[in-house]
């Protein structure tokens, strides 16, 4: 069965801090991993994205990190702000599925002033 | 604003009945994909429409189904509901083909079955 799971379920940071949400995946036909924040009552945003050929990718504050041997990618958000507070979800999908994204449990992050 | 809209927002209905939600696909985009966000849970892949034919389903019952016309939109059908269908609907839309874009969200509709 395709998945993808995430942590921790809940994150708590100071102003400034630099949370780290972990994902690790087992189905190795994925290529594309993206990375959805979502505010309470609004649909997923596409944060930023990766594919497996890069060991790293940056934009602006958000990095993602991704190690192809472990099957594992991980989100980091760098001087993070109350504003960041949301939930987010990192997903996977299949070459040649026109991104038919599998998505990981969400991590709750919240960001104290 | 992603460009992907839905409706309704909200909808309420009883436990045995049909609903209908849509969604209009950013401009440009010939895909859609549907999916169920159960409240704190992360979103599940119903099933995808790539120019008007059902492109992929994942693990949800017949009695969930879809169309997509022509200008790319799309519905989602449920009949005969569930107290467990109660959920947030959300629908994504991208363009495919030989690089495929980014998958958008809209605001999704939020469906509770009494």
């Amino acid at each position: 069965q395709q998945q993808v799971k995430q942590s921790p379920q809940s994150l708590i940071v100071q102003k400034g801090g630099i949370p780290i949400i972990n994902c690790a995946y087992e189905n190795t036909a994925f290529d594309y991993f993206p990375w959805y924040q979502q505010f309470p009552g609004k649909g997923p945003a596409l944060l930023i994205a990766i594919r497996p050929d890069v060991s790293e990718k940056k934009e602006g504050r958000f990095t993602i990190s991704f190690n192809k041997s472990a099957k594992q990618f991980s989100l980091h958000i760098m001087d993070s702000q109350p504003g960041d507070s949301a939930t987010y979800f990192c997903a996977a999908s299949r070459a040649g599925s026109a991104r038919q994204l599998t998505f990981g449990s969400g991590t709750q992050l919240t960001v104290l002033p | 604003e992603t460009g992907v809209t839905q409706s309704p927002t909200h909808l309420i209905k009883t436990r045995g009945q049909q609903v209908t939600l849509r969604c209009s696909s950013q401009s440009g985009h010939n895909t859609v994909s549907w999916y169920q966000q159960a409240l704190g849970q992360g979103p599940q892949f119903i099933f995808q429409y790539y120019r008007e034919e059902e492109n992929g389903r994942g693990n949800f019952p017949p009695r969930f189904s879809g169309l997509q016309f022509p200008n790319y939109s799309s519905e989602l059908n449920v009949n005969a509901l569930e107290l467990d269908d109660s959920a947030l609907y959300l629908c994504a839309s991208s363009l495919a083909g030989p690089m495929n874009t980014e998958a958008f969200f809209g605001q999704g509709t939020r469906l509770t079955v009494v």
